[in-house]
């Protein structure tokens, strides 16, 4: 079936760095995507989101770039805090489902 | 405060015993979902509803039951919990099934 994955399951950064988490689709139907954090024994927390009819998207920190060609998603945070340090999920909404589909997730550590 | 509530929050059973867990809120949030997490598999969705009285199959179904008969209302039943039910469930909640999902604290089951 489709699947959303990500290439790294972790990533460490140093503190006031940029980290950029990847993530790549393969359902190419798919027009709506989400990312998520998760902090340790919290559920996950609406980021940021994208539509397929825009190829980024900015917010406080935070942007979302959407390469539909290759159906790769990437979230970069700028001036990496340690409060960042959590799990970070990519979903995908296609079309004609009425359910979001999830990546592994990719552990980032901000290092003092 | 707008939220999502689920209980318990941890819950210790044993094979075959019957349990519910509850999730509610305060949103008035037409779609309402559980999903599961274990390691190295993300989030998987198990049901979720677009309405009153209106739920549907998720990826993993099998071994669970759900009831929508309010609207801030969506338990998750285990008729006969198996230990490979043991997971992290969240409930989450949406205005609609397109919309930015909310996400539960959590309930951290294990079935001996």
């Amino acid at each position: 079936g489709e699947s959303v994955g990500l290439h790294l399951p972790t990533l460490s950064v140093q503190e006031g760095d940029n980290s950029i988490i990847n993530c790549a689709y393969s359902n190419s139907a798919s027009d709506y995507f989400i990312w998520y954090k998760q902090e340790s024994g919290k559920g996950p927390q609406f980021i940021i989101d994208i539509r397929s009819n825009m190829d980024k998207r900015q917010g406080q920190r935070v942007t979302v770039l959407l390469n539909k060609t290759v159906k790769h998603l990437s979230l970069q945070i700028a001036a990496t805090q340690p409060g960042d340090s959590a799990v970070y999920f990519c979903a995908e909404f296609s079309g004609s489902a009425r359910q979001l589909t999830f990546g592994s997730g990719t552990q980032l550590t901000v290092l003092p | 405060e707008a939220q999502v509530t689920q209980n318990p929050r941890y819950l210790i059973t044993v094979t075959g015993k019957k349990l519910t867990v509850t999730c509610s809120q305060n949103m008035n949030h037409e779609y309402m979902s559980w999903y599961r997490q274990d390691p190295g598999l993300g989030l998987r969705q198990i049901y979720y509803s677009m309405n009153v009285e209106v739920t549907d199959k998720g990826d993993v179904p099998e071994g669970y039951k759900v009831s929508r008969k309010e609207k801030r209302n969506f338990p998750l039943i285990l008729e006969s919990p198996s230990p490979n039910q043991t997971s992290l469930y969240f409930c989450a909640s949406s205005l609609g099934h397109r919309d930015t999902q909310y996400f539960g604290p959590g309930t951290r089951l294990t079935v001996l």
